[in-house]
């Protein structure tokens, strides 16, 4: 079946780092690929997403470019901030399947 | 507008009651997904409703977990006999399409099974 697996955390930084946070995944056909951040006391909220191969969702400074030959989609920041501490979730939903598959989730810590 | 509503946040229950846990979808979405969070397991999809089709109940774990959605439009997941690994945040979320449609979610219920 179809499966997210992302990098382990926690990963801390520095403020002004750059971020880089792995995720590949197993799905037959065209996924759609997802990154979902959950603040500290606040619901999941979409981040960015693609859906075709070699797309690049973006937002907030963020990026993830959908490698259909890596199976990747890798979450990218050039400079953080300490208001991007929070918990990072990659997911996909499977072509003609609606719920989504979640990888394991980064905590992600900035520190000033 | 109003974003994806859950009741209550928090419930603690004794160990082999039952609970019911509430999700009020945005309106108009005609798509409403359950899933729930825990620190073993981490996000796993639980049913998914799509307008009057009959719901896709896979990921429910056991006979003792249930959900409908009246009117297409509010829903509630039901617990039974209540278990101490049932505890987890139980999240709901809506779309307006379904498919690959951006997933709206509610701030979860937190149940706690003693």
């Amino acid at each position: 079946g179809n499966s997210v697996t992302q990098m382990e955390g926690p990963v801390t930084l520095s403020e002004e780092a750059f971020l880089t946070i792995n995720c590949t995944y197993t799905a037959t056909g065209y996924p759609s690929l997802f990154w979902y951040v959950q603040y500290p006391g606040e619901g999941l909220q979409l981040l960015l997403k693609a859906t075709k191969a070699d797309d690049k969702g973006s937002n907030k400074g963020f990026e993830a470019t959908y490698r259909k030959e890596t199976t990747s989609f890798h979450l990218e920041k050039g400079s953080v901030q300490v208001s991007d501490s929070a918990v990072y979730f990659c997911a996909l939903s499977g072509q003609g399947a609606q719920k989504l598959v979640f990888g394991q989730g980064t905590r992600l810590t900035i520190n000033p | 507008g109003a974003g994806v509503s859950q009741s209550p946040s928090n419930k603690v229950t004794e160990k082999g009651k039952d609970v019911e846990l509430r999700c009020d979808p945005i309106s108009g979405h005609t798509a409403l997904y359950w899933y729930r969070q825990s620190l073993g397991q981490g996000l796993e999809f639980l049913i998914y409703f799509q307008g009057n089709s009959a719901p896709d109940k896979s990921g429910l774990p056991s006979d003792r977990f249930s959900a409908e959605r009246t009117g297409g439009s509010v829903s509630t997941l039901t617990i039974q006999r209540t278990q101490q690994e049932d505890s987890a945040v139980y999240l709901c979320a809506s779309s307006l399409f379904g498919g690959g449609d951006e997933q709206f979610f509610g701030p979860g219920t937190r149940l706690t099974v003693l």
